[in-house]
C-alpha cells in the first residue's frame, strides 16, 4: 500500500540554523499538507499547498517557514534560523483529489539546541 | 472556527474490557470527522473517518464510532480491548471541501492493563 514517506526521522540542529525537512508524498494525491506536534501537545496544522502553491496556512506559520514543491515528488519544509520553541514533530500528510481523508508520514523529530 | 474537545487525557482499562473514547466538536456547517491512533515514536493511523450516512462507522482494528449531531459528538468505541490497543487516540474535524486542514484535539492516552 502507498505511504507518505519523511525524511530524515530525527534531525538536531543548533539554534540559528536553517532546516529542510523531507516528504515524499502518495504519487496521485494533489493537496499536501505540513502539521507539528510539540511534545505533549495537540497536533497543529501549519499549511496546507495545492496547485503549486499554498492553500491556507495558520498564524504559526510566519516568515521563518516555507514550503516548496521542487519536483513532482518532493514536497518540502523550510525553517530559517531555528528556535528552541520549533522543536516537535513535523508531520507531512496528503490527500488525493475527490476524498478528503489525509494520510500522514511517520513524522520529522526536530530537536533545536 | 472548528475545533475538538478530547474530555479525556488518560483512561486506563483492562485487557478485554470496553473502551470509549469521547470526542466533541464545534463547526458551522456539516464536519468530516476522523480518529488517529499514534503509538509511542510513530506516525498517525487513520482509525476510520465519518463523511455522511449511517451515523456508526467501523473502522480499522475492531473500532468503531457513532456521529451524533445533536450532541457534536464522535465517541471511539471497541468493546473488547487488547495490550497492542496502548496508544494515543485523536479525534479531528475537516471542513468538507478538499485541501483543508484538520483540526485535532488534544488527545486521549489508553493504558492497558493485563
Amino acid at each position: 500500500e502507498p505511504e507518505v514517506t519523511q525524511t530524515p526521522s530525527h534531525q538536531v540542529t543548533q539554534m540559528g540554523q536553517e532546516v529542510i525537512l523531507r516528504c515524499v508524498p502518495i504519487s496521485n494525491h494533489l493537496y499536501f499538507y505540513w502539521y507539528r506536534q510539540i511534545l505533549g501537545q495537540k497536533v497543529e496544522f501549519l499549511v496546507s499547498f495545492y496547485n503549486n502553491e499554498i492553500s491556507e496556512k495558520s498564524e504559526i506559520f510566519d516568515d521563518q517557514f516555507s514550503v516548496e514543491r521542487p519536483d513532482g515528488s518532493n514536497f518540502t519544509l523550510k525553517i530559517r534560523s531555528t528556535k528552541l520553541e520549533d522543536s516537535a514533530m513535523y508531520f507531512c500528510a496528503s490527500n488525493p483529489q475527490g476524498t478528503y481523508e489525509q494520510y500522514f508520514g511517520p513524522g520529522t523529530r526536530l530537536t533545536v539546541t | 472556527a472548528q475545533s475538538v474537545t478530547q474530555p479525556d487525557i488518560h483512561i486506563t482499562v483492562s485487557e478485554g474490557a470496553s473502551l470509549e473514547l469521547r470526542c466533541n466538536y464545534s463547526y458551522g456547517a456539516t464536519p468530516y470527522l476522523f480518529w488517529y491512533v499514534q503509538s509511542p515514536g510513530q506516525g498517525l493511523q487513520l482509525l476510520l473517518k465519518y463523511f455522511s450516512g449511517d451515523t456508526l462507522v467501523q473502522g480499522i482494528k475492531g473500532f468503531e464510532a457513532e456521529f451524533k449531531r445533536s450532541q457534536s459528538s464522535f465517541n471511539l468505541r471497541k468493546p473488547s480491548v487488547h495490550w497492542s490497543d496502548a496508544a494515543e487516540y485523536f479525534c479531528a474535524v475537516g471542513a468538507q471541501a478538499a485541501g483543508n486542514k484538520l483540526t485535532f484535539g488534544g488527545g486521549t492516552r489508553v493504558l492497558v492493563k493485563p
